[in-house]
């Protein structure tokens, strides 16, 4: 069965970093493609950034890119979103999602963590 | 990255059908066949119910079904059940390499 377990969500200061942590199970993480998607309170939905299978080229929202980096640590079927300089409007719930920025089959999505950026 | 172009809300009675548009571009919608939907009930994570622009997944609904013709994808459901009621998203891979989600549409069963 596959499981996506979303964490380090939190209180942050404008300005301020948090990594988030995606931990899978129940496939072989190395070989699929992973996604961050981020729900601002009461608004839609919006793609983050994105890790392809394989070579694992990344990509980017205008909004994030230079802020914003997607990993992932095989070993530990990890996907990781290291966040830096943020602002209130990155506030949001950020989900990880199994698939990639090309064919955006995200059959599969982590529960969720919940950033706050404020003073 | 405009968002795609979704109506604010749509309503039906349970049994009717109803479609949910989806307006883009030739830079997306209409490049690629690379259209999702999503439903979202409140508090709950986004549900995959059509990927490339047409076909289903295992286990959802053949009830929903989705479309596409030039810049515009539709989403339509057919004999409306109340647990229908949901924020259904488009979402499509773009010339830019990204991915876009449309702003979202609320479908009440009335």
């Amino acid at each position: 069965e596959v499981q996506l377990l979303d964490s380090g969500g939190g209180l942050v200061q404008p300005g301020g970093s948090l990594r988030l942590s995606c931990a899978a199970s129940g496939f072989t993480f190395s070989s699929y493609a992973m996604t961050w998607v981020r729900q601002a309170p009461g608004k839609g939905l919006e793609w983050v950034s994105s890790s392809s299978g394989g070579d694992y080229t990344t990509y980017y929202a205008d909004s994030v890119k230079g802020r914003f980096t997607i990993s992932r640590d095989n070993s530990k079927n990890t996907l990781y979103l290291q966040m830096s300089s943020l602002r209130a409007e990155d506030t949001a719930v950020y989900y990880c999602a199994k698939g990639g920025v090309v064919r955006g089959v995200f059959e599969y999505w982590g529960q969720g963590t919940l950033v706050t950026v404020s003073s | 990255q405009s968002a795609l172009t979704q109506p604010a809300s749509v309503s039906g009675s349970p049994g009717q059908s109803i479609t949910i548009s989806c307006t883009g571009t030739s830079s997306d919608v209409g490049g690629y066949n690379y259209v999702s939907w999503y439903q979202q009930h409140p508090g709950k994570a986004p549900k995959l119910m059509i990927y490339d622009v047409t076909n289903r997944p295992s286990g959802v609904s053949n009830r929903f079904s989705g479309s596409k013709s030039g810049n515009t994808a539709s989403l339509t459901i057919s004999g409306l059940q109340a647990e229908d009621e949901a924020d259904y998203y488009c979402s499509s891979y773009t010339s830019s390499s990204t991915r876009v989600f449309g702003g979202g549409t609320k479908l009440t069963v009335l």
